[in-house]
């Protein structure tokens, strides 16, 4: 079955400590985002990228790198410069065909990172 | 002003209501709309897309005014099952093409 899939879950982190959070999609898509929710709040983008080996900052990129190696991958590495890292991070993917209805944005299940 | 604005709510109402949700946004080139249903703690999932001409879904009905730039979502005959965060989103025809969230509006569903 096509989706997106995060990993993992959960995940703890140490003060100063760099985590990298996985998201991965076999829906063919182009375009891949990373966003952030915290709690009572909206989604924030923080990097996105539409074709392979570009990405583009968001809204709240510091703190944050990406890579996009692969059509299928696009994780996130949380730094240590991200002062308030403690959040739930959403992957997404869409297709970038314009002339198509099926515009609409697919998330992963999210992953809830905590600093410890 | 923010892109996408929503009402957080909580609409508090019982079962069997209907209620309707507005979201306004502020770039007129916008051209793809969505309603997503958020359960707490979840990812957001696809409630439906909106189209220019309005459509149904069972209970749920979207619809689109360009002129005054917002988008609607009416749910009838509401059941508990449909306490949930609802998001807005919005594309925009600019180079970019990025979803752009609503902090979405709280409804609880009570018996």
């Amino acid at each position: 079955d096509g989706g997106i899939t995060q990993s993992p879950k959960y995940l703890f982190r140490k003060e100063g400590q760099n985590v990298t959070l996985s998201c991965e999609q076999n829906l063919n898509h182009d375009a891949m985002y990373w966003y952030r929710q915290d709690p009572g709040q909206g989604l924030r983008l923080i990097y996105y990228s539409q074709i392979v080996n570009d990405f583009q900052k968001g809204d709240i990129a510091e703190g944050y790198s990406v890579s996009r190696e692969k059509k299928e991958s696009f994780p996130l590495t949380v730094t240590s410069a991200q002062k308030n890292p403690t959040a739930f991070y959403l992957c997404a993917s869409s297709s970038r065909d314009r002339g198509s209805s099926n515009t609409e944005a697919f998330f992963g299940q999210g992953t809830r990172l905590t600093v410890v | 002003r923010k892109e996408v604005e929503q009402d957080p709510g909580p609409f508090n109402v019982p079962e069997g209501a209907t209620v309707a949700f507005n979201c306004t946004y502020s770039n007129s080139a916008s051209q793809s709309f969505f309603w997503y249903r958020q359960d707490c703690r979840k990812e957001p999932k696809l409630l439906m897309s909106v189209y220019s001409s309005g459509n149904e879904d069972g209970r749920f009905t979207a619809q689109l005014n360009r002129a005054s730039q917002y988008i609607s979502l009416l749910i009838r005959d509401s059941k508990l099952s449909d306490s949930a965060t609802y998001l807005c989103v919005v594309i925009s025809s600019g180079g970019s093409y990025i979803p752009t969230f609503g902090r979405g509006t709280s409804l609880i569903v009570h018996p």
